[in-house]
């Protein structure tokens, strides 16, 4: 049972252009959120989502940023017009859907960093 | 609203001693609580959980952690560090109703000295 896939690993992005994580649950998850790391700080929730809706973008930044999770195909978080301060790792995790009763797994991230 | 403090931002210790890690919590009701470890440039491996059953939860690689609610506590201890334990640890809180949306500590580096 593959673990959550995230790709790509590492992304490089000039200043203004667009930068696309894409995230592939664990088999059996419904539930997928993103969470950004910044340099030397813990992990920040951006975003929850379940198949075709978003539950949860509360800690999303109000513009440039966009996250959806279609009927088929990965998770996908979309930055646009990548700013310096984007620059941090990104990760995906996922979760059955009883989520009190489980644990929620992550990936092992996307570090973007713009140039 | 729910906070996690990590009281120690880098635990130094030799190998073979034990090794704690201090995280304080903020939770207006019944929390779940996590230790996460981190690898550098990995994602995050659960080490172990606290959901409201026994107050001392066992993880894996011989790390603990005892739940005390009057100390609003959740410490992270091993008896004997190892050189691979050396990792960033993180401490983490949610609510059983809030889904995946977790409130990470600012995280504690642990180094291992031989």
């Amino acid at each position: 049972n593959a673990g959550v896939m995230q790709n790509p690993r590492h992304l490089v992005r000039r200043r203004g252009q667009e930068a696309r994580l894409r995230c592939s649950p664990m088999k059996g998850h419904s539930h997928v959120y993103w969470y950004r790391q910044l340099p030397e700080e813990g992990l920040k929730f951006m975003v929850y989502l379940q198949k075709e809706n978003i539950i949860d973008e509360s800690g999303m930044p109000k513009e440039r940023f966009s996250a959806e999770f279609p009927k088929e195909g990965p998770s996908i978080l979309r930055i646009q017009q990548v700013v310096r301060g984007d620059s941090a790792a990104y990760f995906c995790a996922s979760s059955p859907m009883d989520w009190g009763r489980n644990t929620i797994y992550f990936g092992e991230g996307s570090w973007l960093t713009v140039v | 609203a729910q906070s996690v403090t990590q009281l120690d931002s880098h635990v130094s210790v030799s190998e073979g001693t034990p090794v704690l890690l201090r995280c304080n919590y903020s939770s207006s009701y019944s929390p779940s609580l996590f230790w996460y470890v981190q690898h550098p440039n990995k994602g995050l491996q659960l080490l172990l959980k606290y959901t409201s059953a026994a107050t001392l939860v066992k993880g894996i690689n011989g790390f603990e952690a005892e739940f005390k609610k009057s100390e609003t506590s959740f410490h992270l201890t091993k008896p004997s560090a190892h050189m691979s334990d050396a990792a960033e640890y993180f401490c983490v809180v949610t609510l059983y109703n809030q889904g995946g949306k977790l409130i990470f500590g600012q995280g504690t580096e642990l180094s291992v000295k031989p």
